[in-house]
This record gives structure tokens, sequence and C-alpha cells, in this order.
């Protein structure tokens, strides 16, 4: 069975310090792919990115980044410079890479609160 | 504009008395889902469709009822709400393939008293 884990419930941080968000999963299937959303106090749910479990480049968009280390299992993100408008929720969700008995359905992790303050 | 559109937006009701969410989409997308988020659990899926006629159990499919008798809407039926259906839920769309990220609607707070 896949799993997410965001050991993080939540995370507070000053405005412009860069912050963590760790990601770990479990999953039998050799092709899978990754997911960050984030979820901004107004509740919907944004896509950030999403990586293959085959390309382990680590990819950088602004202030975002993201280390995908098949090794540890993990998929950690990084803002760099955070905002007050980062402050959301971050969720974390595994994706199969086709259609099983589960559909293709996302698990996600429990999110990480990140609150950044002024 | 791409989209899923889920309604009511909120909704407060009473124990025991049916209501339906409806959940419609305009990317002819074959695959269709509903998850419900709790604190603490992060989202979990409910009912998932791959497509029309086609329905199936997620993980938490209990007290829920879903069809698919059109491609493009995928309502969710609460037969006889009960409290501990007081949720947050999300509707979600994609092509079908795992690559794909899947689309959400802004969202449904039911609340049942």
């Amino acid at each position: 069975a896949q799993k997410v884990t965001q050991a993080q419930t939540e995370i507070s941080v000053v405005e412009k310090e860069d912050v963590t968000l760790d990601c770990v999963y479990e999953t039998r299937d050799t092709t899978y792919y990754l997911f960050w959303y984030k979820q901004p106090p107004s509740g919907e749910l944004v896509f950030l990115i999403r990586r293959n479990s085959f390309d382990e480049q680590n990819e950088i968009s602004g202030r975002y980044s993201w280390n995908f280390q098949k090794s540890t299992s993990s998929f950690n993100f990084t803002i760099t410079a955070s905002q007050v408008v980062d402050s959301a929720v971050y969720f974390c969700a595994l994706s199969e890479a086709w259609l099983t008995g589960g559909g293709n359905k996302l698990t996600f992790g429990t999110g990480t609160q990140l609150k950044v303050e002024l | 504009e791409a989209q899923v559109t889920q309604n009511p937006r909120y909704l407060i009701t009473v124990t025991g008395k049916k209501l339906t969410v409806t959940c419609s989409q305009n990317m002819n997308h074959e695959y269709m889902s509903w998850y419900r988020q709790d604190p603490g659990l992060g989202l979990r899926q409910i009912y998932y469709s791959m497509n029309v006629e086609v329905t199936d159990k997620g993980d938490v499919p209990e007290g829920y009822k879903v069809s698919r008798k059109e491609k493009r809407n995928f309502p969710l039926i609460l037969e006889s709400p009960s409290p501990n259906q007081t949720s947050l839920y999300f509707c979600a769309s994609s092509s079908g393939q795992g690559r794909e990220p899947q689309h959400f609607g802004d969202g449904t707070r039911l609340s049942i008293l």
C-alpha cells in the first residue's frame, strides 16, 4: 500500500527565512508520480509540481525548489526567502503510474501548515 | 477556462436529511474522484469513476453514493448524513493517467448537525 508521511505538522518562520517541508513516501511501484499541492487559507488546492519516479533531477521555480531522492524515498520542498503569502497548508501526494485496482488515486500526506510572519 | 465546479460551497444541514453535492468538469476528463479532508488526516479518497457508468470505492466509501451518468458530472450523494460526515469535500478530475495532475474543485464545506 502507498503511504505519504509529512512529519512536520506546523512550521512557523519569519519572513525572508528559508524553510524546507519534508515528505517521505512508500510504494511498491517502480513507476510513480509525486506531487505538491498548496492550500491557501481560502481553501482551494493549487497544484505546484509533479515529479516522475525515473527523473531525480531537482527542480527550481523562482523561490521554490524540490529535492527528490529515491534512495531515501523523499521529495522535499524548499521555499527560499519566504513571504507572508506563502502561508498555507502544503500537501505532498503520490500517484501510481496508471489505472489499477485503486484507480488514479492520489495518496496524500497529512499536510504541513506553514505560517510566515513579519 | 478549464475548471471543476462544485456546488454548494457551504452547507449546514441536519442528520438524516438526504443531500447531493454536484461536481462538473469541462475538460472532457475520463477520471473523476471525490475526496474528503479532515484535520490531521489529509485528503482521503471516497469514490472514483474511470468513465461513464464505471465507479468504484475509494478508501472511505461508507455512507456515500455516487453516480456517473454523463462524462462531465459526478455527484456525491449522502443518503442519510451523520455528524461524522462533517468535512471539507473536494471533487477532482484528470485524464486518468497517473502522471497527470488532478484538477480540484474549490471544495464544499459540509456541516451535519
